[in-house]
């Protein structure tokens, strides 16, 4: 299960505290992403990064804010401003060169209550 | 921006027995088309996919379809096995470092 982590794998926080989610890849991938998966309705874009210092809002990407300071490294934190934030939070990396799969992490769940 | 249908949200069929899932695509650019399979409790992992200069592609006993003029693409599977059991997820993107757009999932069942 190396290469692509996130931590911890559960986490909850009471209503109006900021949360920060960890993801760490050890694979060299340029990209990484950020999804969030609710019951029926799949993997939703947050935000995604192509590149170290750079990051592009997803389709669902109010609440949120992401930093890429470190190529290893693509955190997500989420913010009092998101109305809904309980879920179970994916990140992603890949190469993007010639080889477009996504490895995922193996997720958190966070429980705001 | 990219939106993708996916149908049915649950399918249950017998050991043995095929299962086809369908999803359709809205953006003509989008030319990369991946599957992906998530197991109770696991993360997703990539099954199959196809770029837009193929019309199919196999894998065993999966096959992936696409048809471009249609924007819609299918996953098979034949000789359905309980370790088929799973969400499976289609995704459209253009490929590259660019937005992956996924499905709502499918949930089968194989019933043995």
């Amino acid at each position: 299960d190396g290469g692509i982590t996130q931590s911890p794998k559960y986490l909850f926080r009471k209503e109006g505290q900021n949360v920060t989610l960890s993801c760490e890849q050890n694979l060299n991938h340029d990209a990484m992403y950020w999804y969030r998966q609710d019951p029926g309705q799949g993997l939703r874009l947050i935000y995604y990064s192509q590149i170290v210092n750079d990051f592009q809002k997803g389709d669902i990407a109010e609440g949120y804010s992401v930093s890429r300071e470190k190529k290893e490294s693509f955190p997500l934190t989420v913010t009092s401003a998101q109305k809904n934030p309980t879920a179970f939070y994916l990140c992603a990396s890949s190469t993007g060169q010639g080889h477009y799969e996504q490895y995922f992490g193996p997720g958190t769940r966070l429980t705001v209550t | 921006g990219e939106n993708v249908e996916q149908h049915p949200s649950t399918l249950s069929v017998q050991e043995g027995d095929s299962a086809v899932i369908k999803c359709t695509y809205s953006d003509s650019a989008s030319n990369y088309f991946p599957w992906y399979k998530q197991e109770l409790g696991k993360r997703p992992q990539l099954i199959i996919d196809i770029r837009s200069n193929v019309g199919e592609k196999k894998d065993q006993r999966i096959a992936v379809t696409l048809n471009k003029t249609a924007k819609h693409f299918s996953l098979h599977i034949t000789e359905t096995q309980p370790e088929d059991s799973a969400v499976y997820f289609c995704a459209a993107s253009e490929g590259g470092y660019q937005k992956v757009t996924f499905g709502t999932g499918t949930k089968l069942q194989v019933i043995p």
